[in-house]
């Protein structure tokens, strides 16, 4: 069974910084393209970022580029994002998805609040 | 980017009725490579990630009942629910992934009459 689990997700104050987890279970981590997508209290969907199985090609929504980094460790079955210089507006639920291209597998999400 | 827009933004159907969901995109989606449309739908319930309904437009998802169905072509795309029940309550968004920034639509919210 596919499995996808986000955590990391917590309270932090604006201009803080976070590091979000994704751990995959049920198939070959390596081999799939994975995604960020983030879904604001009551709002739509997000997508944020892109990483293929190789890290070889990443991509940025406008709306992080430069404050997160998506990455991966194969090795670990693990997917992540650091976020760093939050905001109000980055206060949201995180999902990890995979990508067929479309997004098969979501994750439960992780809430990650920017507040002081 | 291309922008995605849904229509309406909320519906309410009486059980065992028609539900009809519009997506517009501001581009053409359709991959030359694949002759396919890169477009996707999601049932979003309150409390719960998204669930992959259909893809390539019109390709439904393993497991999911077959009152569901997608079709459409090029930049205007439908979901349609033949015959809606109590569980198809939920939020549905279309989502295009011919490009980068990969985009939703805004959402539909479907309410039972």
């Amino acid at each position: 069974e596919v499995q996808l689990i986000e955590s990391g997700g917590g309270l932090v104050q604006p201009g803080g910084s976070l590091r979000l987890s994704c751990a995959a279970s049920g198939f070959t981590f390596s081999t799939y393209t994975m995604n960020w997508v983030r879904q604001a209290p009551g709002k739509g969907l997000e997508w944020l970022s892109y990483i293929t199985s190789t890290s070889n090609t990443i991509y940025y929504a406008d709306s992080v580029k430069g404050r997160f980094t998506i990455s991966r460790d194969n090795a670990k079955n693990s997917l992540y994002l650091q976020m760093n210089s939050l905001r109000a507006e980055d206060t949201a639920i995180y999902y990890c998805a995979r990508s067929l291209p479309h997004f098969d597998y979501w994750g439960q999400g992780t809430l990650v609040t920017v507040s002081s | 980017d291309i922008v995605m827009t849904q229509s309406p933004d909320s519906l309410a159907v009486s059980l065992g009725e028609r539900a009809t969901i519009n997506c517009k995109s501001s581009q053409s989606v359709f991959y030359i490579t694949n002759n396919k449309n890169s477009l996707a739908w999601y049932q979003q319930k309150p409390g719960q990630p998204p669930k992959l309904l259909i893809y390539w437009a019109s390709t439904r998802e393993s497991g999911v009942p077959d009152r569901f169905s997608g079709s459409g072509s090029g930049t205007d795309f439908t979901l349609t629910i033949s015959s809606l029940q109590a569980e198809d309550v939920a939020v549905y968004y279309c989502q295009q992934y011919y490009s980068i920034p990969r985009t939703f639509g805004q959402g539909t919210k479907v309410e039972i009459k």
